[in-house]
């Protein structure tokens, strides 16, 4: 099974409002992945946890908040955020970076509009 | 870091056509993968393809790591071919930092 779910697929929030994105894979995967991807563009990557730790955050702004509860779950934490934060955020795992094999796979997607 | 660039960034194909979308990268690759995303925003993973050649169906992909590129072959194109083709690669040195190219948005007409 190499399916990454992710929950909600849309979400519209306020500024004033927090939420949690969700996203769970059963692959016995050791990385996740938050990538942002706004319209027309590449996905671009925000944070990387590698076994339950994070090991990569590209300076994003605090407003968003990773979580890894346990290695099959990974949560993104939304507050106070921005409209031009509306964007598709794409949650991904692989096997992790220390296997020669690291083919990432995607989940469907949260769909996020910030009003 | 690692850039990558893929080319042509539209095209535009008849159905039963054939296409060859090209990926460049900058720098030695540990990981080289194609998708295709969907109208939904799906990534549907394609290839993982660091070196050599791969065919699946109507697809196939050739790496040459060595001289830094990637090619997706499309035939017999069908209209459910439609949507954004994406390189993408991580660095040799960067673990595990996915890099993606712009994408080849690829329309099939009936």
């Amino acid at each position: 099974d190499t399916e990454v779910t992710q929950t909600p697929k849309h979400l519209v929030m306020g500024m004033t409002n927090k939420k949690s994105l969700k996203c769970e894979q059963h692959m016995g995967h050791r990385a996740m992945y938050w990538y942002k991807q706004k319209a027309k563009k590449p996905p671009e990557l925000m944070f990387v946890y590698s076994y339950e730790k994070l090991s990569i955050n590209e300076s994003v702004p605090s407003r968003f908040s990773p979580e890894c509860p346990n290695s099959s779950l990974l949560n993104l934490h939304l507050h106070a955020l921005q409209p031009e934060d509306s964007a598709l955020y794409l949650c991904a795992s692989s096997q992790g970076p220390l296997r020669s094999y690291n083919e990432q796979f995607f989940g469907p997607g949260t769909r996020l509009t910030v009003l | 870091g690692i850039q990558v660039e893929q080319s042509p960034p539209d095209l535009i194909l008849q159905e039963g056509a054939n296409s060859t979308l090209r990926c460049n990268f900058s720098d030695s690759v540990n990981n080289l993968q194609w998708f295709h995303q969907n109208p939904w925003g799906q990534l549907i993973n394609l290839f993982y393809i660091p070196s050599g050649t791969k065919q699946n169906g109507r697809l196939s992909a050739t790496t040459v790591a060595t001289e830094r590129y990637s090619l997706l072959y499309i035939s017999s194109s069908q209209t459910t071919d439609s949507g954004v083709y994406f390189c993408a690669v991580v660095e040799g040195t960067s673990g595990s930092r996915l890099t993606f190219g712009e994408g080849t948005q690829l329309t099939v007409n009936p």
